[in-house]
């Protein structure tokens, strides 16, 4: 089956670094998706990845490794506004969207 | 986590016909539904809120009279694309939430396809 993982919650402190991971599992690939959402709020668009590599973007960078099913968010110099859910998300060959359920970012002072 | 249905997954109907997407959290009372709509390899683009028992707020540059959404219930909101015409196909997905709060939970998605 179609699967995508990604830890459950994670806790930073303000100015540092964290990196999410996401693992997938999916019939074919035809990129990947990084969102934000804050509580109550739609998701905001962070990064899409189809080829292997870092993507930067400001204080976010995102990497992908076809080969490994693997890609990781890099969240840098940490802001308490970035407590929020990160979700990833996978086109699979059908150009279905296939959604991990989320990492919950708790950012501390 | 929550779950939230989309149904159908996949549909293919005519130009001129309408079609209605359902969208059910399974294991919770949503407040808080959203519609969306994806182009192949785009973002997300949020079509409007619903809220239980009230009028959907859209998003600018979506119109309401094509874009039919009810959530008359706590586990059900649905969106009815009217007269459907082939710019309209897409990806829609929906989420559901909770309350007004806490996060969103995402449905399977629909692929549309208007011939």
């Amino acid at each position: 089956g179609q699967n995508i993982d990604q830890p459950t919650e994670m806790t930073a402190t303000e100015g540092a670094i964290v990196q999410i991971n996401c693992t997938y599992q999916t019939s074919g690939f035809n990129g990947l998706f990084w969102y934000q959402q804050h509580a109550g709020e739609a998701p905001t668009f962070l990064s899409y990845n189809v080829l292997d590599g870092l993507e930067e973007k400001g204080r976010f960078s995102s990497f992908l490794s076809r080969s490994k099913g693997y890609s990781y968010l890099l969240l840098k110099e940490l802001q308490m506004k970035d407590s929020a859910s990160y979700l990833c998300a996978v086109l699979d060959s059908n150009y279905q969207l296939i959604w991990g359920a989320g990492t919950k970012l708790i950012i501390k002072p | 986590g929550a779950v939230v249905s989309q149904h159908p997954s996949r549909v293919i109907c005519k130009s001129g016909t309408s079609v209605k997407i359902e969208c059910r959290s399974l294991d919770f009372q949503a407040t808080t539904m959203f519609w969306y709509r994806q182009f192949p390899k785009k973002s997300l683009m949020l079509m409007a809120t619903s809220n239980e028992g009230s009028k959907a707020t859209y998003e600018q540059g979506v119109e309401k009279d094509k874009f039919l959404i009810n959530h008359a219930s706590l586990t059900l909101s649905t969106l009815t694309v009217t007269s459907a015409h082939p710019e309209d196909s897409s990806f829609y997905i929906c989420s559901a939430s909770l309350s007004e709060n806490t996060e969103a939970f995402f449905g399977q998605g629909t692929r549309l396809t208007v011939v």
